[in-house]
């Protein structure tokens, strides 16, 4: 099991603005990194799966990159929306999948 | 992908008594796991639950507190034994289809509240 960080734990958006935020792991045997997203009550929802240094995945106006090298990924909310209100996990995997605590994001409308 | 539902999907609960919580999946899947959500806590891997064998536990995790059952390959049960209010958590199951090495999809979760 990884010791991963997530920060900031929880941040605050005004609709219609930008945000970002950070996953920080292990850079040795390194295998893959995950994002998810978990709106309270759903199950955890699969965003991105990144393996290579400088992966850049996008999906709608979430975006995520990878650097394997220093051990961190952003992930990128672009035009914040009230429905991208959520914890957004990240989850290195070497073998088995290690969680951060999360980003509790509320976007204010 | 897999659609993942589980029974039940919130309890309260008498400290020292056991709950079971199943895990029932659409399609067959290689790979089936269980982890806790403890308040303000990371996302645990409790077990992964073999299909015709006994459950691999990840370290602090016990069959005797946490017996695992997976009957087939579409369904999993999880129980959580003598319980004290430190197990007040949400649990999970997860599968992995095996169709993506990385592909690992998550049911909508069990809370638990032990008083």
């Amino acid at each position: 099991i990884l010791n991963v960080e997530q920060s900031p734990q929880s941040l605050h958006v005004q609709e219609g603005d930008s945000t970002n935020f950070t996953c920080s792991f292990p850079s040795s045997n390194f295998y893959a990194l995950h994002w998810y997203r978990w709106e309270t009550a759903k199950s955890p929802e699969a965003l991105f799966v990144m393996t290579l240094n400088g992966d850049e995945k996008k999906k709608g106006r979430i975006s995520a990159t990878l650097n394997t090298k220093e051990g961190y990924s952003y992930l990128y909310i672009k035009g914040s929306q009230p429905e991208d209100s959520a914890t957004y996990l990240c989850a290195p995997q070497r073998g088995k999948l290690s969680f951060g605590a999360g980003t509790t994001v509320t976007v204010r409308a | 992908s897999a659609v993942i539902s589980q029974k039940p999907s919130r309890d309260i609960c008498q400290r020292g008594t056991s709950l079971t919580i199943q895990c029932q999946v659409d399609s067959q899947v290689t790979m089936m796991f269980w982890y806790r959500q403890q308040p303000g806590q990371s996302l645990t891997l409790i077990a992964t639950a073999n299909q015709g064998s006994e459950a691999t536990y990840e370290s602090g995790f016990v069959i005797d507190k946490f017996p695992i059952s997976r009957p087939n390959l579409t369904f999993s049960t999880l129980t959580v034994s003598n319980m004290s209010p430190e197990d007040s958590s949400i649990y999970l199951c997860s599968v992995g289809t095996g169709n993506n090495e990385y592909e690992q999809y998550f049911g909508p979760g069990t809370r638990l509240t032990v008083t």
